[in-house]
């Protein structure tokens, strides 16, 4: 089983919608929780990190589950310009950072 | 306001020869990693850096070696490219000495292609 674990997708979102999905991790001490943005052929970028009582940006929601292993994301109002792959990064101790395999999602009009 | 530069961007090698992709960050960082990612796969890990002159082994390490000779460079190696070798290099770092440390910051990847 891999460390941290995301549905590939692609998930096709009509435009205005709203869509979740979610990041599971193996290790029951990692300790800190991101969701990143990656644009074709472009660098990760940071979305938002994920604290144990859920957090909101804009039209972004986070939330953690530490019972269960697993954050999500969520995205209201879905906007075309939302369209990328997002990844969950998990970190434990002893400066280990994992990636999921991203989760590709496509607004459409 | 540069952040992760990574040199070159792109770079065409036969197989067998070598080079040396260079990351340099400007924020002081302690941490330094080398990813690559390949067409519809996640990010993996080669190898890292938790400070200046050390390194360590990632996921997948084999075929490549780095330097960390100085705080801001974080070199990475191929001694002889093969075609398997063909990837998306991503420099990445971090300052980790506080709990927002943990926000990883990417350079804008190396294209590299071993033919």
């Amino acid at each position: 089983r891999k460390e941290v674990e995301q549905d590939p997708g692609p998930f096709n979102v009509p435009e205005g919608a709203t869509v979740a999905f979610n990041c599971t991790y193996s290790n029951s001490a990692s300790q800190s929780f991101f969701w990143y943005r990656q644009d074709c052929r472009k660098e990760p970028k940071l979305l938002m990190s994920v604290y144990s009582s859920g957090n909101e940006d804009g039209r972004f929601t986070a939330q953690l589950n530490r019972a269960s292993q697993y954050i999500s994301l969520l995205i209201r109002d879905s906007k075309l310009s939302d369209s990328a792959t997002y990844l969950c990064v998990v970190y434990a101790a002893g400066n280990k950072l994992t990636f999921g395999g991203g989760t590709r999602v496509l607004v459409k009009p | 306001n540069a952040g992760v530069t990574q040199t070159p961007k792109f770079r065409v090698l036969k197989t067998g020869q070598s080079m040396t992709l260079l990351c340099a960050q400007d924020m002081n960082h302690e941490y330094m990693y080398w990813y690559r990612q390949d067409p519809g796969m996640g990010l993996r890990l080669i190898h890292y850096s938790v400070g200046e002159g050390t390194t360590a082994k990632g996921e997948v390490p084999d075929g490549y070696n780095v330097s960390r000779l100085k705080k801001q460079n974080f070199l990475l190696g191929l001694e002889s490219a093969a075609p398997s070798q063909t990837s998306v290099y991503f420099c990445a770092s971090r300052t980790g000495r506080t709990s927002s440390g943990n926000t990883i910051y990417f350079g804008e990847g190396s294209w590299l292609t071993v033919v």
